[in-house]
């Protein structure tokens, strides 16, 4: 399998479940990113992790949690969520997080996550 | 604080020519991206700029003014499928991504 894979693509859950999402990607990349999407805002950047190193954590809410395993594989821990939260979660990879050039993302499809 | 501005919708003609564009006022500036995202799809990456100009790569062209803070996203001969969200985004001087809301393309018969 090639590209960056997420699962699950739908996810439901309640204000006090805990559930995770799970990024895999088959590039050779070096940095694994969490995106947030929500209708009409521009993506927000979660984490970054190069290396298997997290190097960017952009003030986010401690109810999201994230794994890097190895540099293949990358997870988000979601607990004790609030509808606002409610979004797509998009997983994206590139050869390295902070270069000059175009260091361009490959996304995958996203989990669409809805909290009621 | 950083902005990038593009238009929420636009709509157009099949066979027609569009043009979407872009404005930016970032933290320096190290290249401007496109990127296509099609209903429940990943975003998958059009084009880069970092020099002033245009880039044309098919039925798709890019053009990047730094001066003015402005880009635009030219395609022609639409298709029906290049119905898809555009998104712009800018690398600033920490190398970070600054994102637009993206642009929604509807393409009419």
């Amino acid at each position: 399998e090639t590209g960056v894979t997420q699962t699950p693509r739908h996810l439901v859950m309640g204000m006090t479940n805990k559930k995770s999402l799970k990024c895999e990607q088959h590039l050779g990349h070096n940095a694994m990113y969490w995106y947030k999407q929500s209708a009409k805002k521009p993506l927000e950047l979660m984490f970054v992790y190069s290396l298997e190193e997290r190097v960017e954590n952009n003030s986010v809410p401690s109810r999201f949690s994230p794994e890097c395993p190895n540099s293949s594989h990358l997870f988000l821990h979601l607990h004790t969520l609030q509808p606002e939260d409610s979004a797509l979660y998009l997983c994206a990879s590139s050869q390295s997080p902070s270069t000059s050039g175009a260091n361009v993302l490959t996304f995958g499809a996203g989990s669409r996550l809805t909290v009621l | 604080g950083q902005n990038i501005d593009q238009p929420t919708e636009m709509t157009a003609t099949e066979g027609a020519i569009v043009q979407i564009n872009c404005t930016y006022q970032t933290s320096g500036f190290n290249g401007l991206f496109w990127y296509q995202q099609h209903a429940g799809e990943a975003p998958t990456f059009l084009s880069y700029n970092v020099l002033d100009g245009l880039e044309e790569k098919g039925r798709f062209s890019s053009f990047l003014s730094r001066s003015k803070g402005y880009s635009y996203l030219l395609l022609k001969e639409l298709q029906m499928k290049d119905s898809a969200s555009y998104l712009c985004a800018v690398k600033d001087s920490n190398y970070q991504l600054i994102w637009g809301a993206g642009t929604k393309l509807i393409i009419k018969p």
